[in-house]
């Protein structure tokens, strides 16, 4: 089955902990994508990566990183979490953005609280 | 970059009524329009997508039209059921970044 598996689900934590959250596709998608929801705000890209060891920033990166060692496998990290990064997170995936104009296949979300 | 606004926040309707969502974009050269649902607890899951060059499509009870001039689209649900309770989101693809930005979401609850 075709599917983008986000863990954690669900992760309490607090201020300065270093956290990451992975991704893990299985469908040979060259484009992934990190966005957080925010209520009234709809989804904002974080950070997307065209390929493996290509990275770029979105709308919102402050105080992420990103890593694209493995063509399946797009982790998010927190590196210093603060509590305006609570949030709601998707992970994406879909074919090479193009003429093709593939959509984009999303993860059942990680809710992040920093306290 | 692109900018895109959606109407209503919320919407209510009773079972077997038609619904409407619109959506504004700011960027001209945008050609990619999803609109995805999302159930609860659940990522987004496309439902219908139009491209630049279609002034409309359907799929059973879902269309989507699209009008570049006034740089706007809407989705269309008729005979509503219960399981079309969820938030619907629009979004565009910026060409600059091909990257999708979205639409705010509406809450679409549909009464039995």
């Amino acid at each position: 089955e075709a599917q983008v598996t986000q863990n954690p689900r669900y992760l309490i934590t607090v201020t300065g902990k270093k956290l990451t959250v992975t991704c893990s596709q299985n469908m040979n998608h060259e484009y992934m994508s990190w966005y957080r929801q925010d209520p009234g705000l709809g989804l904002r890209q974080i950070y997307y990566s065209m390929n493996v060891e290509v990275t770029d920033k979105g709308d919102v990166p402050e105080g992420y990183k990103v890593s694209r060692k493995e063509k399946r496998n797009f982790p998010l990290i927190l590196e210093s979490p603060s509590p305006n990064q609570t949030s709601l997170y998707f992970c994406a995936s879909s074919p090479l953005p193009g003429s093709s104009n593939q959509p984009q296949h999303f993860g059942d979300g990680t809710r992040l609280s920093i306290l | 970059g692109e900018n895109v606004e959606q109407h209503p926040s919320t919407l209510s309707v009773q079972e077997g009524d038609s619904a409407v969502i619109k959506c504004t974009y700011s960027d001209s050269a945008s050609n990619y329009f999803p609109w995805y649902k999302q159930e609860l607890g659940k990522g987004p899951q496309l439902i219908i997508d139009i491209r630049s060059n279609v002034g409309e499509k359907k799929d059973q009870r879902i269309a989507v039209t699209l009008n570049k001039t006034a740089k706007h689209f809407s989705l269309h649900i008729t005979e509503t059921q219960p399981e079309d309770s969820a938030v619907y989101f629009c979004a565009a693809r910026d060409t600059g970044r091909r990257a999708l930005t979205f639409g705010s979401g509406t809450r679409l609850q549909v009464q039995p």
